[in-house]
């Protein structure tokens, strides 16, 4: 079971909007439906925003949304705001074994 | 309200066993996968393992050999054990809550600072 693969870094201006890759295997992320993202800030718990592939949890903006095509998910974040600057986190259920990729460094410029 | 609350040893010599336990509060015990993740240095986020109130567990290979999970559903408790450590494993460590089908990591403990040196 290896990591799954995300840019190092992304960044945007305040109003763009970024995308996030997350690259798997037909093991994990094209295998299941169960791909979700977590935005990590120094110093706090991970905050999960996206379950299910596409799913918002209670709470969190419209702002976030997820896809997946083939082996690869992405979370796109539009309307960038500062606060969204933090690390991003993909993960995938993997069959009783769980991945996370290496995570991703969000830079509002 | 669901909260976790984890505790366990900072510190740690070359070889000795790392022990953590996070006790959850509000919300039903079962019916979930508790988890332990942890974040090293430079490394992100990595699965430890995962334990539910019958004592059913998942883990990671990488970790299999040096790892005791343990649950005390009297406590609403559950326990990480990794033995025989190295400066690789100092590490930010978490407890989870995970629920497949349902939101996944949604609660967490508020984080352990692991640090492994002589």
């Amino acid at each position: 079971q290896s990591a799954l693969t995300q840019p190092r870094s992304v960044s945007g201006s305040p109003g763009q909007s970024v995308t996030i890759s997350c690259t798997g295997t037909s093991s994990d992320i094209s295998g299941y439906k169960y791909v979700s993202w977590y935005q990590h800030h120094p110093g706090k718990a991970p905050k999960l925003m996206i379950f299910d592939v596409s799913k918002r949890p209670s709470g969190v903006p419209d702002r976030f949304s997820g896809s997946k095509s083939g082996n690869t998910a992405s979370l796109t974040i539009s309307g960038l705001q500062a606060e969204d600057e933090a690390d991003y986190y993909c993960c995938s259920y993997a069959g009783a074994y769980t991945s996370f990729g290496g995570g991703t460094k969000l830079t509002v410029l | 309200q669901v909260h976790l609350q984890q505790w366990g040893a900072g510190l740690l010599r070359p070889s000795e066993t790392l022990s953590l336990t996070c006790t959850v509060y509000g919300g039903s015990f079962s019916g979930y996968f508790w988890s332990w993740i942890r974040q090293t240095p430079g490394k992100g986020l990595e699965w430890i393992g995962e334990i539910n109130h019958g004592g059913n567990t998942n883990d990671n290979p990488s970790f299999r050999s040096r790892l005791t999970l343990s649950v005390d559903t009297s406590q609403n408790q559950f326990s990480l054990k990794l033995s025989s450590v190295t400066a690789a494993d100092t590490a930010l460590y978490y407890c989870a809550r995970f629920s497949l089908g349902g939101e996944p990591f949604d609660y967490w403990g508020q984080g352990t600072l692991v640090t492994v040196s002589s």
